[in-house]
């Protein structure tokens, strides 16, 4: 099974920051990799899919980065909707495999 | 615009099993896949499994393959999860999520449920 580690698990960040997140697979992965916001009480919502390609309605400050093994997610300025929790995803493999998970939270 | 609707929240007794249904509208249902992913509480996201309907293709976490049935009921365009021998480790928050593929089962979710509850106490 592909194993899924993000860093870091918490980051403390204030409103207009440069904000990255990483997340690293146990194999290649090509660029078959998703990440979704989740907040409290939500189901997740997809912003990246394929590594980096943005999905519809998700604002421009978010973008993705990264293939093979390590991969990131920017936000270019974070913005007061933004703290939640951030989750990776492989879906190289017949078996999905979601990253820990990184809180942003506010500084 | 697609929206996947749960239904309500389950307590269920140690042993027992549940079945969690995912009504789906707005979209090709039969086409797209069908996933279901749990929460336990303060935890992250697990897959559990899923269905592509055109197909009747199912496919399961292995973790969980033994006690989990994925159906979909094309009439009603409503997929179900039943998940048997509760455990109190099954207590979660569970999601269907659609596929961001047309006929593929093994990518991205683009769409989500609100998430049912399920509670496995004695």
């Amino acid at each position: 099974d592909i194993q899924m580690t993000q860093s870091p698990s918490t980051l403390s960040a204030s409103v207009g920051d440069r904000v990255t997140i990483t997340c690293r697979a146990s194999q290649t992965i090509s660029t078959w990799l998703a990440w979704y916001q989740q907040k409290p009480g939500k189901a997740p919502k997809l912003l990246i899919y394929k590594a980096s390609r943005l999905e519809n309605g998700v604002p421009f400050r978010f973008s993705g980065s990264g293939s093979g093994t390590e991969f990131t997610l920017t936000i270019s300025s974070l913005q007061p909707d933004d703290f939640a929790t951030y989750y990776c995803q492989e879906y190289n493999s017949d078996f999905f495999t979601f990253g820990p998970g990184t809180t942003v939270d506010l500084k | 615009q697609v929206q996947l609707v749960q239904s309500g929240a389950e307590v269920k007794r140690p042993g027992s099993s549940v079945k969690v249904s995912c009504k789906s509208s707005g979209g090709s249902f039969r086409s797209y896949g069908l996933n279901w992913v749990r929460q336990a509480p303060g935890q992250g996201l697990e897959w559990i499994g899923g269905i592509i309907p055109l197909f009747t293709t199912t496919k399961y976490a292995q973790k969980l393959q033994y006690r989990v049935t994925i159906n979909a009921d094309d009439s009603t365009n409503t997929a179900y999860m039943e998940l048997r021998s509760l455990r109190s480790e099954d207590t979660a928050v569970y999601y269907c999520a659609r596929a961001g593929v047309r006929g593929e089962l093994t990518v991205f979710f683009d769409h989500w449920g609100q998430g049912t509850p399920v509670t496995v106490s004695s």
